[in-house]
Protein backbone atom coordinates (compact mmCIF):
# COMPACT_ATOMS: atom_id res chain seq x y z
CA UNK A 1 0.00 0.00 0.00
CA UNK A 2 1.29 3.49 -0.58
CA UNK A 3 2.15 5.16 2.09
CA UNK A 4 1.72 8.26 4.18
CA UNK A 5 2.27 11.85 2.08
CA UNK A 6 3.45 15.13 3.12
CA UNK A 7 3.83 18.36 1.56
CA UNK A 8 6.12 20.32 1.33
CA UNK A 9 8.78 18.59 2.83
CA UNK A 10 10.68 21.89 3.52
CA UNK A 11 9.39 25.27 4.33
CA UNK A 12 11.12 28.92 5.20
CA UNK A 13 8.89 31.74 6.88
CA UNK A 14 8.89 34.65 8.29
CA UNK A 15 7.36 35.36 11.78
CA UNK A 16 3.80 36.81 11.50
CA UNK A 17 3.29 35.06 8.33
CA UNK A 18 0.57 32.04 8.03
CA UNK A 19 1.66 28.32 6.34
CA UNK A 20 -0.98 25.18 5.40
CA UNK A 21 0.33 21.66 5.37
CA UNK A 22 -1.34 18.95 3.33
CA UNK A 23 -1.08 15.54 4.68
CA UNK A 24 -2.74 12.54 2.27
CA UNK A 25 -3.39 9.55 4.09
CA UNK A 26 -2.89 5.72 3.36
CA UNK A 27 -5.43 4.67 1.29
CA UNK A 28 -8.51 3.71 3.36
CA UNK A 29 -7.78 5.39 6.65
CA UNK A 30 -9.97 7.54 7.76
CA UNK A 31 -7.94 8.90 10.67
CA UNK A 32 -5.38 11.72 10.12
CA UNK A 33 -3.24 12.53 13.41
CA UNK A 34 -0.73 15.98 13.52
CA UNK A 35 2.41 16.55 15.66
CA UNK A 36 4.71 18.67 15.96
CA UNK A 37 8.68 17.75 16.77
CA UNK A 38 11.06 19.29 17.90
CA UNK A 39 14.72 18.35 20.08
CA UNK A 40 13.77 19.42 23.50
CA UNK A 41 9.94 18.76 23.32
CA UNK A 42 9.11 15.29 21.36
CA UNK A 43 6.46 14.35 19.67
CA UNK A 44 3.42 16.55 20.61
CA UNK A 45 0.30 15.60 19.66
CA UNK A 46 -1.64 18.47 17.44
CA UNK A 47 -4.78 17.24 16.69
CA UNK A 48 -6.77 14.21 15.26
CA UNK A 49 -9.57 14.31 12.64
CA UNK A 50 -11.46 11.41 11.56
CA UNK A 51 -14.57 11.80 8.70
CA UNK A 52 -14.16 15.30 8.44
CA UNK A 53 -14.80 15.81 12.42
CA UNK A 54 -11.90 17.02 14.62
CA UNK A 55 -12.05 14.42 17.43
CA UNK A 56 -8.75 14.85 19.61
CA UNK A 57 -7.04 18.16 20.11
CA UNK A 58 -3.57 18.91 22.06
CA UNK A 59 -2.65 21.75 23.71
CA UNK A 60 -1.51 24.41 21.65
CA UNK A 61 -3.10 27.92 20.66
CA UNK A 62 -5.56 28.71 18.69
CA UNK A 63 -2.98 29.40 15.97
CA UNK A 64 -2.76 25.79 14.82
CA UNK A 65 -5.89 25.06 12.90
CA UNK A 66 -6.86 21.67 10.62
CA UNK A 67 -9.17 20.38 8.48
CA UNK A 68 -10.40 17.52 7.01
CA UNK A 69 -11.55 16.81 3.42
CA UNK A 70 -14.22 14.44 2.24
CA UNK A 71 -11.19 12.30 0.66
CA UNK A 72 -9.47 11.89 4.25
CA UNK A 73 -6.64 14.46 3.12
CA UNK A 74 -6.03 16.77 6.23
CA UNK A 75 -4.77 20.47 6.03
CA UNK A 76 -2.88 22.10 9.20
CA UNK A 77 -2.86 25.89 9.27
CA UNK A 78 -0.96 28.03 11.45
CA UNK A 79 -1.23 31.78 11.62
CA UNK A 80 1.16 34.73 12.88
CA UNK A 81 3.93 32.46 12.60
CA UNK A 82 6.27 32.63 15.83
CA UNK A 83 10.43 31.45 16.01
CA UNK A 84 9.39 29.01 18.35
CA UNK A 85 7.45 27.37 15.37
CA UNK A 86 10.08 26.21 13.98
CA UNK A 87 9.63 22.19 13.86
CA UNK A 88 8.88 19.04 11.84
CA UNK A 89 5.40 18.38 11.54
CA UNK A 90 4.29 15.06 11.01
CA UNK A 91 0.96 13.63 10.47
CA UNK A 92 0.13 9.93 10.95
CA UNK A 93 -2.92 8.11 9.60
CA UNK A 94 -4.42 4.74 10.89
CA UNK A 95 -7.23 3.00 10.03
CA UNK A 96 -8.60 -0.73 10.86
CA UNK A 97 -7.13 -2.69 8.73
CA UNK A 98 -7.11 -6.42 9.28
CA UNK A 99 -3.99 -7.10 11.64
CA UNK A 100 -4.00 -3.67 12.75
CA UNK A 101 -4.45 -2.35 16.10
CA UNK A 102 -5.28 1.85 15.50
CA UNK A 103 -1.01 1.42 14.67
CA UNK A 104 0.23 4.81 13.65
CA UNK A 105 1.65 5.57 9.87
CA UNK A 106 3.88 8.39 9.93
CA UNK A 107 4.35 10.64 6.48
CA UNK A 108 8.15 11.89 6.14
CA UNK A 109 7.13 15.05 7.85
CA UNK A 110 7.04 19.08 6.80
CA UNK A 111 10.36 20.88 8.48
CA UNK A 112 9.22 24.33 8.79
CA UNK A 113 12.27 27.01 9.50
CA UNK A 114 10.48 30.04 10.88
CA UNK A 115 13.65 33.25 10.53
CA UNK B 1 -0.95 12.84 35.56
CA UNK B 2 0.30 11.48 32.57
CA UNK B 3 3.94 11.20 31.78
CA UNK B 4 6.28 8.62 30.04
CA UNK B 5 10.13 8.37 30.59
CA UNK B 6 13.05 7.08 28.68
CA UNK B 7 16.35 6.90 28.58
CA UNK B 8 18.14 9.92 26.40
CA UNK B 9 21.05 8.07 24.87
CA UNK B 10 22.66 4.89 24.70
CA UNK B 11 25.48 3.20 23.47
CA UNK B 12 26.01 -0.73 22.39
CA UNK B 13 28.63 -2.66 19.86
CA UNK B 14 27.13 -4.44 16.89
CA UNK B 15 26.10 -7.61 17.47
CA UNK B 16 25.25 -7.22 21.23
CA UNK B 17 21.95 -7.29 22.91
CA UNK B 18 20.33 -3.75 24.25
CA UNK B 19 17.35 -2.84 25.74
CA UNK B 20 15.89 0.03 26.00
CA UNK B 21 13.90 0.88 28.67
CA UNK B 22 10.09 2.97 29.37
CA UNK B 23 8.52 3.64 32.11
CA UNK B 24 5.04 5.54 32.51
CA UNK B 25 2.37 6.75 35.23
CA UNK B 26 -1.68 6.94 33.58
CA UNK B 27 -4.76 6.71 35.02
CA UNK B 28 -6.25 4.77 31.97
CA UNK B 29 -4.20 2.96 29.23
CA UNK B 30 -4.63 1.26 26.23
CA UNK B 31 -1.81 -0.09 24.94
CA UNK B 32 2.08 0.73 24.42
CA UNK B 33 3.75 1.50 21.23
CA UNK B 34 7.69 1.34 20.58
CA UNK B 35 8.61 3.22 16.98
CA UNK B 36 12.28 3.67 15.29
CA UNK B 37 12.77 7.19 13.63
CA UNK B 38 16.02 7.50 12.06
CA UNK B 39 17.62 10.89 11.88
CA UNK B 40 15.57 13.20 9.49
CA UNK B 41 13.26 10.40 8.59
CA UNK B 42 9.60 9.83 10.04
CA UNK B 43 8.70 7.36 12.79
CA UNK B 44 8.16 3.69 11.60
CA UNK B 45 6.37 1.20 13.70
CA UNK B 46 7.75 -1.27 15.86
CA UNK B 47 5.47 -3.06 18.39
CA UNK B 48 2.40 -2.81 20.19
CA UNK B 49 1.51 -3.92 23.77
CA UNK B 50 -1.48 -4.20 25.12
CA UNK B 51 -1.31 -7.62 27.65
CA UNK B 52 1.53 -8.09 30.05
CA UNK B 53 4.09 -10.03 28.30
CA UNK B 54 7.03 -10.50 26.09
CA UNK B 55 5.96 -9.99 22.18
CA UNK B 56 8.51 -11.14 19.88
CA UNK B 57 9.20 -10.28 16.31
CA UNK B 58 12.33 -11.07 14.67
CA UNK B 59 15.11 -9.41 16.45
CA UNK B 60 13.09 -6.80 18.37
CA UNK B 61 11.27 -7.82 20.95
CA UNK B 62 8.93 -5.78 23.22
CA UNK B 63 7.66 -6.27 27.02
CA UNK B 64 4.97 -4.71 29.09
CA UNK B 65 4.02 -4.69 32.64
CA UNK B 66 1.07 -2.82 33.15
CA UNK B 67 0.68 -3.73 36.89
CA UNK B 68 4.33 -1.74 37.06
CA UNK B 69 4.11 0.85 34.25
CA UNK B 70 7.02 -0.65 32.58
CA UNK B 71 7.67 -2.01 29.17
CA UNK B 72 10.83 -2.34 27.30
CA UNK B 73 12.54 -2.82 24.06
CA UNK B 74 15.16 -5.58 23.76
CA UNK B 75 17.33 -5.30 20.26
CA UNK B 76 19.82 -8.72 19.70
CA UNK B 77 22.13 -8.98 17.17
CA UNK B 78 22.33 -5.36 16.69
CA UNK B 79 23.54 -3.66 13.48
CA UNK B 80 24.87 -0.57 12.42
CA UNK B 81 21.71 0.51 10.99
CA UNK B 82 19.91 -0.15 14.00
CA UNK B 83 21.25 3.32 15.04
CA UNK B 84 18.42 5.53 15.20
CA UNK B 85 16.22 6.79 18.14
CA UNK B 86 13.38 4.28 19.42
CA UNK B 87 10.01 5.83 20.92
CA UNK B 88 7.37 4.94 23.37
CA UNK B 89 4.23 5.73 23.57
CA UNK B 90 1.19 4.72 25.48
CA UNK B 91 -2.54 5.63 24.53
CA UNK B 92 -4.41 6.40 27.93
CA UNK B 93 -7.69 6.17 26.39
CA UNK B 94 -9.93 3.01 25.25
CA UNK B 95 -11.00 2.66 22.04
CA UNK B 96 -8.74 5.75 20.83
CA UNK B 97 -5.34 4.87 20.20
CA UNK B 98 -4.70 8.35 18.30
CA UNK B 99 -3.91 10.89 21.18
CA UNK B 100 -0.85 9.06 22.18
CA UNK B 101 1.43 10.58 25.17
CA UNK B 102 5.29 10.15 23.84
CA UNK B 103 8.48 9.74 25.19
CA UNK B 104 11.20 12.00 23.81
CA UNK B 105 13.34 9.11 22.39
CA UNK B 106 16.46 6.88 23.25
CA UNK B 107 19.12 7.65 20.72
CA UNK B 108 20.53 4.57 20.08
CA UNK B 109 24.04 4.45 18.65
CA UNK B 110 25.24 0.95 17.48
CA UNK B 111 29.41 1.17 17.24
CA UNK B 112 31.47 -1.05 15.44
Amino acid sequence: KAGVTQTPRYLIKTRGQQVTLSCSPISGHRSVSWYQQTPGQGLQFLFEYFSETQRNKGNFPGRFSGRQFSNSRSEMNVSTLELGDSALYLCASSGRLAGDTDTQYFGPGTRLTVL
Amino acid sequence: GQNIDQPTEMTATEGAIVQINCTYQTSGFNGLFWYQQHAGEAPTFLSYNVLDGLEEKGRFSSFLSRSKGYSYLLLKELQMKDSASYLCAFSPNAGNNRKLIWGLGTSLAVNP
